[in-house]
Parts: structure tokens; sequence; C-alpha cells
């Protein structure tokens, strides 16, 4: 199993450039979320979904987007890159119900917005 | 989601116990504890769990206080390579169990 694969690993982007980041996972997992960990800082949420089609608001959403068209895939949307969105990404998915164990992250995509 | 109260920092010296402590007193009876560890800029890694009654697997031993109100992770013979940030964290009820939210967390230095 691959697990949570996120795409791509480093990115460089401009000022007001949009761009996705890909997340895919291969267990099946229903939940999915992102996560900005900021230099030195604790992981924030940004989104997360409890299966297709259905999205929610984390802690920070705002200047992203998100959608789930399959449970496979979480893709995350910078519509207009900002330099406060200079970031390590992690995507994690996990199964329902809280005695299902925790979540699984990926490796993260570290995005400096210039 | 009930909030977690971690100290910033530790150290223990290698092969000697490291216990990391969490206060979590406004926990409610359908919550968990889960504590995961980040190494350095890796994704966190899930570590343990537990409800009520004392957990153990190849990691870690979670210890839980009767009133639920505090916990602690014990790491029995701490290496090297477990230096990390020690997050604690109390999942949410039915209406919010899909959410992860991440305190501060516990530096940990395990010293040679």
């Amino acid at each position: 199993n691959a697990g949570v694969t996120q795409t791509p690993k480093f990115q460089v982007l401009k000022t007001g450039q949009s761009m996705t980041l890909q997340c895919a996972q291969d267990m099946n997992h229903e939940y999915m979320s992102w996560y900005r960990q900021d230099p030195g800082m604790g992981l924030r949420l940004i989104h997360y979904s409890v299966g297709a089609g259905i999205t929610d608001q984390g802690e920070v959403p705002n200047g992203y987007n998100v959608s789930r068209s399959t449970t496979e895939d979480f893709p995350l949307r910078l519509l207009s890159a900002a330099p406060s969105q200079t970031s390590v990404y992690f995507c994690a998915s996990s199964t329902p119900g809280q005695g299902a164990g925790g979540y699984t992250f990926g490796s993260g995509t570290r995005l400096t917005v210039v | 989601d009930a909030k977690t109260t971690q100290p910033p920092s530790m150290d223990c010296a290698e092969g000697r116990a490291a216990n990391l402590p969490c206060n979590h007193s406004t926990i409610s009876g359908n919550e968990y504890v889960y504590w995961y560890r980040q190494i350095h800029s890796q994704g966190p890694q899930y570590i343990i769990h537990g409800l009520k009654n004392n957990e153990t697997n190849e990691m870690a031993s979670l210890i839980i206080t009767e009133d639920r109100k505090s916990s602690t992770l014990i790491l029995p013979h701490a290496t090297l390579r477990d230096t990390a940030v020690y997050y604690c964290i109390v999942r949410g009820g039915m209406d919010s169990s899909y959410k992860l939210i991440f305190g501060s967390g516990t530096r940990l230095l395990v010293r040679p």
C-alpha cells in the first residue's frame, strides 16, 4: 500500500498564481483532511471531507478550495497565491469512528510563494 | 472539542522512560484521547489512542486517569529517534469525530 501520496513535494509560485496540490489515498478511507504548518508552528486544519461529495471548512479555509469527487482523491486549490500561504501542506486520511485508529498523513508539500 | 494542555518541552536520557503529560480537564464522555508525534518536518505519525482504559502497543503506553481529566504517554525505553514533537489531542464527539485539531505539543529531546 502506498498510503497517502502528495504531489508535488516542492513548489515555488509567484504571487497571484493558482495551483492545485494533489492528495490520493489507497486505503479506502472516508475521511480526508488538509493541514498547513508554518515554520515552528503546529498544524492547522484547512478543509476536511467525510466522504465523496462532502466537504467542510476547518480553522483556516480562506484562500483555498477543495472538492471530493472520489473517495481516493482530495485536491487542494490555491486560487491566487499569496506570500502568507508559504507553508508545508499535509494531507491526511482516516476511517470513520472514534475507535478506528488514527489518521495517516502524507509526507507533505513544501510551498513557497514569492 | 476539549482543549489540551501540554508542557512546551521535555527531555530525557536515552534508554530511560519518557513520560509525557497531558491535561484535558474538559473532556466529555464520548471523546477519545489521541497521541501523535512529528519527527522533524515529516508528516505526523499516529501513536496510540484510548477512551478510559490504559492502552499499550508496540510504540508506547497510554495511562488515562480515572476521572479522564489527564493522561500520560509513556515511551518505555526512549531512543534518539524518539526526539520529536508529541501532540495530545482530544477527538470530538459524534458531530465532529472526523476533525483532528492540533495544539502546540511537547517538544521531546532525547539526550545521548
